[in-house]
């Protein structure tokens, strides 16, 4: 099982959709979870950090399932702009290691 | 504002050349990355460093170096440049709290 798995798309929605993605993990002792944006030919930038609780910010919730070991972002009222490519990061154990990526799932909205 | 600077956006670079890729971050930080991301693979590690003079390979290390002489620069040096190591660079740099901040990219060619 590779260390963290993603359905790599391209998920193709209409402006106005909701589209959820799920990240799976293997390492159970994996510390801190982050959803990344990457645009096409751009570096990957930081769209949120997944915390235990679950967190919202504006229309994207990202959740966290330990048990299950997988990660979700929800996107809600999608637009155009939303169009790109988005990672799945784990960090396995505590600072001075490695992020480990997911290779990303794909995300088109068309008007 | 966050900044991590890669030194080149795009490189084109003889077989068997020595390449040094360098990396400045101006955020303190002790984590610093090279990863290399090609079509259908995602991101991976080639080496990371968790302190000045301190490095550790990753995933992909073969064909390649890193200096870290000091804390806000990280180098990757291709020993002798190969055609499968045209590829896009990226550094990042990492935070306490986990989350990494990226530079723009180096785009590779090696011809």
């Amino acid at each position: 099982r590779k260390e963290v798995e993603q359905d790599p798309g391209p998920f193709n929605v209409p402006e106005g959709a909701t589209v959820a993605f799920n990240c799976t993990y293997s390492n159970s002792a994996s510390q801190s979870f982050f959803w990344y944006r990457q645009d096409c030919r751009k570096e990957p930038k930081l769209l949120m950090s997944v915390y235990s609780s679950g967190n919202e910010d504006g229309r994207f919730t990202a959740q966290l399932n330990r048990a299950s070991q997988y990660i979700s972002l929800l996107i809600r009222d999608s637009k155009l702009s939303d169009s790109a490519t988005y990672l799945c990061v784990v960090i396995p154990n505590q600072a001075g290691t490695a992020l480990i990526f997911g290779k990303g799932t794909t995300l088109s909205v068309s008007s | 504002d966050v900044k991590v600077t890669q030194s080149s956006r795009y490189l084109v670079k003889r077989t068997g050349e020595k390449v040094f890729l360098e990396c400045v971050q101006d955020m303190d930080h002790e984590n610093m990355f090279w990863y290399r991301q090609d079509p259908g693979l995602g991101l991976r590690l080639i080496y990371f460093s968790y302190d000045v003079k301190m490095k550790e390979k990753g995933d992909i290390p073969e064909g390649y170096s890193v200096s870290r002489e000091k804390k806000e620069r990280f180098s990757l040096i291709l020993e002798s440049a190969s055609t499968n190591q045209t590829s896009m660079y990226l550094c990042a740099s990492r935070s306490p709290q986990g989350s990494a901040f990226f530079g723009q990219g180096t785009r590779l060619t090696v011809v």
